[in-house]
């Protein structure tokens, strides 16, 4: 029973350029969470997805992020025209749904690097 | 948006000792989760206490939860190296769908 699939572990970008991140969720869990986390700080939330739903987004940027859970296939978080300060690790948690968020299980993410 | 606060940020233990790391938040709760992250690593779910419990046991861990002072406890007994780590609460508001964390503790067991 595998567990939250992140992919790439590392992703090293120059400004400018886009950066796809994909998380598969864990068997049987229809709901995904990205979170960002800077060095030494917790995880910021950013967007929470079902599929092909996004239920709330209020923690994303509104300019060059966007994420989304399509009926199949992994949930991609896209960075378009990267700066050096979306240097961070990008978490994905996933959970069965319910009421209200219960445990999560995350990935081990996505270390993104801008140079 | 609300998030928890961690006290002490670091601790620095002997093997076999307890560690104690402290939490609190602002509004009412859900529920409290602890989460532990090793360096490098994703973060693994600890221990989930629900606003109408008080104290919760797993293993090792105990999780205490006094919503009159909004603030959480986690109790690591008889520590071992391999318990160096990062420690995360997380709380849910009601009617939120979010798990919001705080800056985390970092706990280093000296072994």
């Amino acid at each position: 029973n595998a567990g939250v699939m992140q992919n790439p572990r590392h992703l090293v970008r120059r400004r400018g350029q886009e950066a796809r991140l994909r998380c598969s969720p864990m068997k049987g869990h229809s709901h995904v969470y990205w979170y960002r986390q800077l060095p030494e700080e917790g995880l910021k939330f950013m967007v929470y997805l079902q599929k092909e739903n996004i239920i709330d987004e209020s923690g994303m940027p509104k300019e060059r992020f966007s994420a989304e859970f399509p009926k199949e296939g992994p949930s991609i978080l896209r960075i378009q025209q990267v700066v050096r300060g979306d240097s961070a690790a990008y978490f994905c948690a996933s959970s069965r749904g319910g009421d209200g968020p219960g445990e999560l299980f995350f990935g081990e993410g996505s270390r993104l690097t801008v140079l | 948006s609300q998030q928890g606060e961690e006290d002490p940020q670091a601790l620095s233990i002997q093997e076999g000792e307890n560690a104690t790391m402290n939490c609190s938040y602002k509004t009412s709760i859900n529920n409290l989760q602890w989460y532990r992250q090793n360096s490098g690593r994703g973060l693994v779910h600890l221990i989930l206490i629900r606003s109408n419990e008080r104290e919760k046991h797993s293993g090792r861990l105990r999780v205490t939860l006094d919503t009159s002072k909004k603030s959480s406890s986690l109790l690591i007994t008889a520590s071992r190296a391999a318990d160096t780590a990062s420690y995360f609460c997380a709380t849910v508001i009601y009617g939120n769908n979010r798990l919001a964390f705080g800056k985390g503790n970092q706990v280093v067991v000296i072994p």
